[in-house]
């Protein structure tokens, strides 16, 4: 079955840079992109960008261009995702997804456990 | 940027149909995906295309897209069926978002 597993919580001082890792099984993982999203305490769901484990060909929202890094490992079937001058606004629930189409992106089919950043001085 | 617009809230009675909006300038091209998301809970795919049901889905959960407006129903709402509900959806550009979300109230 499709598995997610992410790395734990982080806690990062502001200015900082975190990464958090997305280790996918019970799939061909070059065969479907991973997608990021986040989630604020309270808030809603938030698309933050997406990468085709296939080539490492990415595609981020435009609010976290130059912010985040979304890299792929196809030794370990892993995605990393670094969002780098962290705020306080950064503080959320990380998640990773699995796209449901095949070598092309549509939509979250799977998703990881969820990862919390939080940002705190 | 692009936006889905979805009511902040909605409340039914158990066995009333709850119907949930998503309204986006690209839906009259573009599949809507619903999502449930229980509290704690990663998100949960409900619908996708416009209207399949994933396996594992119950038949009261049912998807329609027209004009520029897509609508998640749940024919006779349960108790366990509370929860935030996401459309998500793809621009032009192929941008993806979600909209703001629904918290649906069963009581």
């Amino acid at each position: 079955q499709v598995q997610l597993v992410q790395s734990g919580t982080e806690v990062k001082k502001p200015g900082a840079s975190v990464k958090v890792s997305c280790k996918a099984s019970g799939y061909t993982f070059s065969s479907h992109y991973i997608h990021w999203v986040r989630q604020a305490p309270g808030q809603g769901l938030e698309w933050m960008g997406i990468i085709n484990p296939s080539g490492g060909i990415t595609n981020y929202a435009q609010k976290f261009q130059g912010r985040v890094t979304m890299t792929r490992d196809t030794s370990t079937s892993t995605v990393n995702m670094e969002l780098s001058n962290l705020r306080s606004e950064d503080t959320a629930v990380y998640y990773c997804g699995r796209d449901g189409l095949l070598g092309s992106s549509g939509y979250i089919h799977y998703w990881g456990q969820g990862t919390l950043v939080t940002v705190s001085s | 940027s692009y936006e889905l617009t979805q009511p902040p809230s909605l409340s039914v009675s158990p066995g009333q149909t709850a119907r949930i909006s998503c309204s986006g300038d690209a839906l009259p091209k573009k599949y809507a995906y619903w999502y449930q998301q229980k509290s704690g809970q990663a998100p949960v795919l409900v619908i996708y295309e416009d209207r399949k049901r994933p396996s594992g889905i119950p038949e009261r959960f049912s998807g329609s897209n027209s004009g520029a407006v897509a609508t998640l129903s749940i024919s006779g709402a349960q108790v366990e069926d509370e929860a935030d509900y996401y459309c998500f959806s793809t621009d032009f550009s192929a941008n993806q978002v979600f909209g703001g979300g629904t918290k649906l109230t069963v009581l």
